[in-house]
């Protein structure tokens, strides 16, 4: 069983829907949550990155994290064309910043 | 991420030739992370260095894959006799500290080997 399972899609949505996104993951010791988009060809981006349980808003993009449940989400609002792109979550322990777990990317188009 | 510095961005090797890979830090950032991105499947740590250290290579293969970080110059991603299977996107990504900040990536360099 890998730590972290992402569904892969791909997600395919009409312009202006709502968007959710999900990783659930099996270490407890979990502590640091992140979201990363990656266009073709191009490194990771950074999102959103948020620390223990809890939600976390900026802009179109909100983050929610449930550890009781082991359980993140990412919803983007008013979704675009240009949010077309593989979402990856990715989480670590305390004190492990750079090495992170990677779930597998969900490939999301958004229709115009 | 233009901060993260990657080259070459393309890199074709024969089997069996040796395949190195650059990555020069954001500015301000002395710790440098390499990240491996197979098909089909997600990225994967290799290896975390600093300067002149390797603090952490529990992800790196065994053989023919080693890792540094000079005091002066890039860090060096270096793959010896390389096969097929090493065909892959290897990120490099950098942070300003060891503990929990966040990482910011560069756009990779893509190994093929024919």
């Amino acid at each position: 069983q890998k730590e972290v399972e992402q569904d892969p899609g791909p997600l395919s949505v009409p312009e202006g829907a709502i968007v959710s996104l999900n990783c659930t993951y099996s270490n407890s010791a979990f502590q640091y949550f992140m979201w990363y988009r990656q266009y073709s060809r191009k490194g990771p981006e950074l999102l959103m990155y948020t620390y223990s349980s809890g939600n976390k808003e900026d802009g179109r993009f909100t983050a929610q994290v449930d550890k009781s449940s082991k359980y993140i989400s990412l919803f983007i609002r008013d979704s675009q064309p240009s949010d077309s792109a593989t979402y990856l979550c990715a989480m670590t322990r305390y004190n492990q910043g750079g090495k992170l777990i990677f779930g597998q990317g969900t490939e999301l188009s958004v229709k115009p | 991420n233009a901060g993260v510095m990657q080259n070459p961005r393309h890199l074709v090797r024969r089997r069996g030739q040796e395949a190195r890979l650059r990555c020069s830090p954001m500015k301000g950032h002395s710790h440098v992370y390499w990240y491996r991105q197979l098909p089909e499947e997600g990225l994967k740590f290799m290896v975390y260095l600093q300067k002149e250290n390797i603090i952490d290579e529990s992800g790196m293969p065994k053989e023919r894959f080693s890792a540094e970080f000079p005091k002066e110059g890039p860090s060096i991603l270096r793959i010896q006799q390389v096969v097929r299977g090493d065909s892959a996107a290897y990120f490099c990504a950098s942070s300003p500290s060891g503990t929990n900040s966040p990482l910011h990536f560069g756009n990779g360099t893509r190994l093929t080997v024919t």
